[in-house]
């Protein structure tokens, strides 16, 4: 069984297109997180949700929206997809904080914007 | 200054040495250090935590940690070619927020 899966694992679509990502967590974790990561490898948190609940929002462009329809999923939706946006997606949990929990990471979307 | 820096390599180690990676980090107040493990096309993993200052081992990995110079390090002993991978140094002042370094990329070469 998948701890932590996300669908698609590969997203390849045009600019000015909007796209979803979905994440699912059966750990029974309470905290999950949407990271991106660019193609140097540089992994940034974007959204952080505990229990349904934001409590991280980075400074991402609002064309970026999360939804936590219960604490077991997280998804991301993407407005008006830009080149900038090609990158790995990696949905990920914790029981606790990230800070002092491990993180458990789903195996990413990669998107490419063309 | 970025938050965490790691030397992005590729760092080359012979099959069976020490592996030395390297992270510096910018927060003082800074109270978690985690050391992540990315092969190539894969998602990452934990492979080391350490919260106070001094040495933590488990098996092959020693990670160090100095406080007052800002510094976290990752030990790989009797380096494995499966040991090939990108690491990732990762600090949080305690909170959700992990702010990761750009990875240090490591070959061990046969």
């Amino acid at each position: 069984d998948t701890a932590v899966s996300q669908t698609p694992k590969y997203l390849v679509t045009q600019m000015g297109n909007d796209k979803s990502i979905k994440c699912e967590q059966n750990l029974g974790h309470d905290t999950m997180y949407w990271y991106k990561q660019d193609s140097k490898k540089f992994l940034k948190i974007m959204f952080s949700y505990n229990n349904k609940e934001l409590i991280i929002n980075e400074t991402v462009p609002n064309r970026f929206s999360p939804k936590s329809p219960d604490k077991a999923h997280l998804n991301l939706h993407i407005n008006s997809l830009e080149l900038g946006d090609s990158a790995v997606y990696f949905c990920a949990s914790s029981q606790g904080s990230a800070g002092s929990e491990k993180l458990f990471f789903g195996s990413g979307t990669q998107l490419s914007v063309l | 200054q970025k938050e965490v820096e790691q030397n992005s390599g590729p760092l080359s180690v012979p099959e069976g040495a020490i592996a030395s990676l390297n992270c510096t980090y910018s927060d003082r107040g800074s109270q978690s250090f985690f050391w992540y493990r990315q092969y190539s096309g894969k998602s990452p993993e934990l492979i080391m935590f350490i919260y106070s200052n001094g040495d933590k081992e488990d098996g092959r990995f020693t990670a160090q940690l100095n406080k007052a110079s800002q510094y976290v390090s990752l030990l790989i002993r009797d380096s494995q070619p499966s040991d090939s991978a990108t690491y990732l140094c990762a600090v949080s002042l305690g909170n959700e927020k992990l702010t990761f370094g750009t990875g240090t990329r490591l070959t061990i070469i046969p």
